[in-house]
C-alpha cells in the first residue's frame, strides 16, 4: 500500500513565479491536510481538504495561496507571485476518515520551495 | 487553543544511553496526542499515539511514552538509543474537529558514537 506521495520533492522559483505543489493520499484515504514547516520550526496547520471541500483554511495566508482536492486527481497546493518567505518544506498528509472526530494523519516526504 | 512545547530544542545523548524526551500541552479537554520523527530531508513518521486507556502507550523502533494528564505532559522515552534514532522528534495533539494538529517546536536528537 502505497504512502502519501508528493511531488515534485524539490521545487524552485524565482520571485514572482507560481509554484504547484501535488500531493496523492493514501489509498482509501478521502481527507487531506496541508502543513507549511519554516526553516528551523516545527509545522503548521494550512488547510484541511475533502474531494471537492475546503472545511478549513484557517492556516492559509489570505493572499496567492489556494488548495483544491479535485472529484479526480491529487491535491494542489498554489502558491501565486512567490517571494522568498515562501521557502519552505509543504508536507501533505492524509486520513481515512474521522473516526469519532479525530484520526491519525500520515505524512508525504515533503515539497522543499526554493525561491529565488 | 491547544499549544505544544517541547522544552529541549537539542538533545546529545551517548549511543546505548536512555532517552527521555519532553512534551507539554495545553488543551482543554482529552488531548489525542501523538509523536512523529522526521530523518533530515524527509517527511513525518509517526512513532505512536495515545488516544484513550493505558497511558503507557507503545510505538514503532521500541520508544514509548507516557501521557500524565496531571503533569499536561506527553513525554517520550527509550532505554537504549541507537545512532540510527538520531533524527528530529515532534510531538503533537489535534484539536477537538480532528482536522489540525497542533506541533511543539521539535527535538534534534544527536547520538554520540
Amino acid at each position: 500500500n502505497a504512502g502519501v506521495m508528493q511531488n515534485p520533492r524539490h521545487l524552485v522559483r524565482r520571485r514572482g513565479q507560481e509554484a504547484r505543489l501535488r500531493c496523492s493520499p493514501m489509498k482509501g484515504h478521502s481527507h487531506v491536510y496541508w502543513y507549511r514547516q519554516l526553516p528551523e520550526e516545527g509545522l503548521k496547520f494550512m488547510v484541511y481538504l475533502q474531494k471537492e471541500n475546503i472545511i478549513d483554511e484557517s492556516g492559509m495566508p489570505k493572499e496567492r495561496f489556494s488548495a483544491e482536492f479535485p472529484k479526480e486527481g491529487p491535491s494542489i497546493l498554489r502558491i501565486q507571485q512567490v517571494v522568498r518567505g515562501d521557502s519552505a518544506a509543504y508536507f501533505c498528509a492524509s486520513s481515512p476518515s474521522l473516526a469519532g472526530g479525530r484520526d491519525t494523519q500520515y505524512f508525504g516526504p515533503g515539497t522543499r520551495l526554493t525561491v529565488l | 487553543a491547544q499549544s505544544v512545547t517541547q522544552p529541549d530544542i537539542h538533545i546529545t545523548v551517548s549511543e546505548g544511553a536512555s532517552l527521555e524526551l519532553r512534551c507539554n500541552y495545553s488543551y482543554g479537554a482529552t488531548p489525542y496526542l501523538f509523536w512523529y520523527v522526521q530523518s533530515p530531508g524527509q517527511g513525518l513518521q509517526l512513532l505512536l499515539k495515545y488516544f484513550s486507556g493505558d497511558t503507557l502507550v507503545q510505538g514503532i523502533k521500541g520508544f514509548e511514552a507516557e501521557f500524565k494528564r496531571s503533569q499536561s505532559s506527553f513525554n517520550l522515552r527509550k532505554p537504549s538509543v541507537h545512532w540510527s534514532d538520531a533524527a528530529e522528534y515532534f510531538c503533537a495533539v489535534v484539536n477537538n474537529a480532528g482536522n489540525m494538529l497542533t506541533f511543539g517546536g521539535g527535538t534534534r536528537l544527536m547520538v554520540k558514537p
